[in-house]
């Protein structure tokens, strides 16, 4: 079955410490992956993405995801944190071909500190 | 575009009363995903539509609930009757393919008394 594991409830950091939020996917067949960030109040947003190519994809507001096959990951990850990055963040994946759904992890919460 | 447009933003209804939320999806999408947002639960998808046929409701928690789309631009979630573990936030969301970013609505916060 297929599954996406999000490892860490609660992340605190403190600003412009560098940051990585951990994601598993489980499948044995091609992934499409992403990472969404909810701001308190508001819908899901889309950060980036991984569909398929280079493992190294960068998303916006300065974030980076890696895709590994061999581990099934696709961490998150800022060199720099900033006050306005604390939200909830939301690793997805869902597989591909035929009518198949998008099954999200259970959130990361990131708490930035000054 | 606007995005995926939800309404009402905030519904407070009492328990045992019908509940309809509505959204609009983007323009061009094929898809449209129904999710609930819970402290306990996290993010459940609830039903997914694509060209306005239900594909998958099996997280449709009980027959209370039940979604339409009578056409490509309007969806509805029913709740029928409403108690109060359905207090949560749903959101709506569409894609233009199944396998590629789902654009999030706002949300619907409901709270049944």
């Amino acid at each position: 079955a297929q599954s996406v594991t999000q490892l860490d409830s609660q992340v605190p950091v403190f600003e412009e410490a560098p940051v990585e939020l951990r994601c598993n996917y489980s499948s044995s067949v091609s992934v499409y992956l992403f990472w969404y960030v909810q701001y308190p109040n508001q819908g899901l947003q889309l950060l980036l993405k991984y569909l398929s190519g280079s493992t190294l994809v960068k998303g916006i507001n300065g974030f980076e995801a890696e895709f590994n096959k061999s581990q099934t990951s696709f961490h998150l990850r800022k060199p720099s944190v900033h006050i306005s990055d604390t939200a909830e963040y939301f690793c997805a994946g869902g597989v591909s071909g035929g009518y198949n759904k998008l099954i999200f992890g259970a959130g990361t919460r990131l708490a930035v500190h000054p | 575009d606007a995005g995926v447009i939800q309404s009402p933003r905030h519904e407070v209804t009492e328990m045992g009363q019908e509940v309809t939320l509505r959204c609009k999806p983007i323009s061009g999408h094929d898809y449209l995903f129904w999710y609930r947002q819970t402290m306990m639960r996290g993010l459940e998808l609830l039903i997914y539509f694509n060209n306005n046929v239900p594909i998958d409701d099996s997280g449709m928690p009980e027959d209370r609930f039940s979604a339409k789309m009578p056409n490509a631009s309007f969806s509805t979630l029913k709740i029928q009757p409403s108690e109060p573990r359905d207090s949560a936030v749903y959101f709506c969301a569409s894609s233009s393919t199944v396998n590629t970013e789902a654009f999030f609505g706002q949300g619907t916060r409901l709270t049944v008394v």
